[in-house]
């Protein structure tokens, strides 16, 4: 049981480059969301699914698409990137009901830096 | 989900008992109140959650008053490795997304 797994765990991008993050879960958890953290700051909410085929924006969301085909996999698109985009990232997967019971595990993370 | 307010920053000695306050003035009726701790370079954990009084685990304990409107996680005889960022959020049944505020970050001082 590997929990919630993210790659690559450190990306580079070039201004303008586009690249998809990893993100997949064995715990068959319902919810996933992902996540950015800058330096000091709480985490905000990007994009999140519901389960498979069901997806919604968060937060933040511009500059970033998401899909959730499986249960499984919840990959990060980001179709140009640009130096705000420069944070680190976290996926996160909750069991629909045990959310209010810590439920949601977070993968590691992916540390991003845009030049 | 409910607003919740927290001390920035909070600074402590090795072997002290501290308390975190979190103020949630507009908690609703079905929230629970959840805390997360995040090392750094690390994802957030889930520590402890409750709804109403006393809370303990091996982690912390979380007390909540009857008004619900505050909450308090205690960390027992801290230590150098409990220096993270401490969470304050309300949660409840099918909550399909977490909203997180900026956090206490609580250094234990040697």
């Amino acid at each position: 049981n590997a929990g919630v797994t993210q790659t690559p765990k450190f990306q580079v991008l070039k201004t303008g480059q586009s690249m998809t993050l990893q993100c997949a879960q064995d715990m068959n958890h319902e919810y996933m969301s992902w996540y950015r953290q800058d330096p000091g700051m709480g985490l905000r909410l990007i994009h999140y699914s519901v389960g498979a085929g069901i997806t919604d924006q968060g937060e933040v969301p511009n500059g970033y698409n998401v899909s959730r085909s499986t249960t499984e996999d919840f990959p990060l698109r980001l179709l140009s990137a640009a130096p705000s985009q420069t944070s680190v990232y976290f996926c996160a997967s909750g069991d629909r009901e045990r959310t209010y019971l810590g439920g949601y595990t977070f993968g590691s993370g992916t540390r991003l830096t845009v030049v | 989900l409910a607003k919740t307010t927290q001390p920035i920053s909070m600074d402590s000695y090795e072997g002290q008992e501290v308390n975190i306050t979190c103020s949630h003035n507009n908690i609703a009726t079905n929230d629970y109140i959840t805390w997360y701790q995040q090392f750094p370079s690390q994802g957030p954990r889930f520590i402890i959650q409750g709804y109403k009084t006393k809370v303990t685990n091996e982690v912390a304990s979380l007390f909540i008053p009857a008004d619900r409107k505050s909450s308090t996680l205690s960390l027992p005889r801290v230590s150098l490795s409990d220096t993270a960022v401490y969470y304050c959020l309300g949660s409840n049944f099918g909550n399909e997304k977490l909203t997180f505020g900026t956090g206490t970050r609580l250094t234990i001082i040697p």
